[in-house]
């Protein structure tokens, strides 16, 4: 049962707009919750992450958003650039000592100039 | 700033044959994990350490063994390869440190492509 579910495989963006990434949680006992991008051949970058004690978290054009009731975690990039084209992950950290992330299957982006 | 660096980009193995990945990470960072990630899947975690001692298990084959050395690198084993082990395998590395909550964020480095013909 996949605790962490990335419900959109590709999401296509024009330059200049704002490009949203969703998640959807079903396991509370996440502590920290991440975005990483990755291009291809390269391993995941992080990018951004917000703890489980705040709703929101701004880094420059990348703002992500917790909705801890609803279980949804969303990440804004505005404007969105061509070099922002990549696939993106929401990974959640469990909580404890070994803070194992649980990802998502991935969000491919394609900003259009 | 250094980065995960990992051993050998690519890797093209046979059957039954042994592979063994290597992941030296960020210095001073203390804590290394290795996931698996086949085509069109997400990335799925394998196994970590935490001061040279496994710290967590996850979906890692019996066929697979990992330590993680003095110098805070870590070795992947694989043995007795299938074709199903093709894939990427990255590793990642954090600092952990002693203090509880902190975000110990995972840094990754490229990846090893691994191919069992």
């Amino acid at each position: 049962d996949q605790q962490v579910k990335q419900n959109s495989p590709s999401l296509s963006v024009q330059e200049g707009r704002i490009s949203i990434l969703n998640c959807d949680y079903t396991n509370s006992m996440f502590d920290y919750f991440l975005w990483y991008k990755k291009y291809p051949a390269e391993g995941p970058t992080f990018l951004i992450s917000i703890s489980s004690i705040k709703d929101k978290n701004e880094d420059g054009r990348f703002t992500v958003f917790l909705n801890k009731s609803a279980k949804h975690l969303s990440l804004h990039i505005v404007p969105s650039q061509p070099g922002d084209s990549a696939v993106y992950f929401c990974a959640f950290r469990e909580a404890g000592n070994n803070r194992k992330l649980i990802w998502g299957l991935g969000t491919s982006l394609a900003v259009n100039p | 700033a250094a980065g995960v660096i990992q051993s050998p980009r690519h890797l093209i193995k046979e059957k039954r044959e042994t592979a063994t990945l290597k992941c030296y990470p960020i210095p001073r960072h203390d804590t290394v994990y290795w996931y698996q990630q086949g085509p069109g899947q997400d990335p799925q975690f394998l196994i970590s350490f935490y001061e040279k001692m496994q710290s967590d298990k996850g979906s890692i084959p019996d066929r697979f063994s990992a330590q993680q050395f003095s110098d805070y690198h870590s070795e992947l084993n694989m043995s007795s390869l299938e074709l199903g082990d093709s894939a990427l395998y990255f590793c990642a590395s954090s600092f952990r440190g002693a203090i509880a909550g902190n975000k110990n964020i995972q840094y990754f480095g490229a990846g090893t492509r691994l191919s069992v013909l």
